[in-house]
């Protein structure tokens, strides 16, 4: 059962373009989401998060859209880097517990 | 201050081994939690540990054990391995009174089981 979806396994950009990466969820009582960015032989690193009661979080290049009636958001990259190339993950927080629930993750290519 | 260090960063075993793989916590941080990642997958969670006790669970079957040490550092015990057992496993440590959203991630150990 997966409740946090990332349905593009892969997206191809070019630098300085817009990167949209989406995230699909299916439980309601998620409040709050997080995107990390892995680099190969690296670890997660936290990116940009957001809680439900908004709908939009900007930080820099990276803005994140949550539209909770449609359990969706999106992660915008904007211009996009070469730099920016990596594997981008979804994640929400689930209080019970507290643990993250990932998505299956996205990886985005940046070309020059 | 130093980042989340895992050990080792990469390990062979055979089918029905145990392993233990090691993490050392982000200074000043309390709660350690620990994820599987299979190869194309995203981290799925194993449990947490909060205090030297745990303190939440995946769906992971009793053959996972943790320990949290009084410095914060954490162990992850895995008995009779398995070939699907094969991930990376990474450690997530986090401050007090955190969503996790601080939660910095160890670089991983990569586990092979043949």
């Amino acid at each position: 059962d997966q409740q946090v979806k990332q349905n593009s396994p892969s997206l191809s950009v070019q630098e300085g373009r817009i990167s949209i990466l989406n995230c699909d969820y299916t439980n309601s009582m998620f409040d709050y989401f997080l995107w990390y960015k892995k680099y190969p032989a690296e670890g997660p690193t936290f990116l940009i998060s957001i809680s439900s009661i908004k709908d939009k979080n900007e930080d820099g290049r990276f803005t994140v859209f949550l539209n909770k009636s449609a359990k969706h958001l999106s992660l915008h990259i904007v211009p996009s880097q070469p730099g920016d190339s990596a594997v981008y993950f979804c994640a929400a927080w689930y209080n019970q517990g507290g643990k993250l629930i990932f998505g299956q993750g996205t990886e985005l290519s940046v070309k020059p | 201050e130093t980042g989340v260090t895992q050990s080792p960063t990469h390990l062979i075993k055979t089918r029905g081994q145990q392993v233990t793989l090691r993490c050392s916590s982000q200074s000043g941080h309390n709660t350690v939690s620990w994820y599987q990642q299979a190869l194309g997958q995203g981290p799925q969670f194993i449990f947490q540990y909060y205090r030297e006790e745990e303190n939440g669970r995946g769906n992971f079957p009793p053959r996972f054990s943790g320990l949290q040490f009084p410095n914060y550092s954490s162990e992850l015990n895995v008995n009779a391995l398995e070939l699907d057992d094969s991930a990376l496993y990474l450690c997530a440590s986090s401050p007090p009174g955190d969503r996790n959203t601080e939660a910095f991630f160890g670089q991983g150990t990569r586990l092979t089981v043949v």
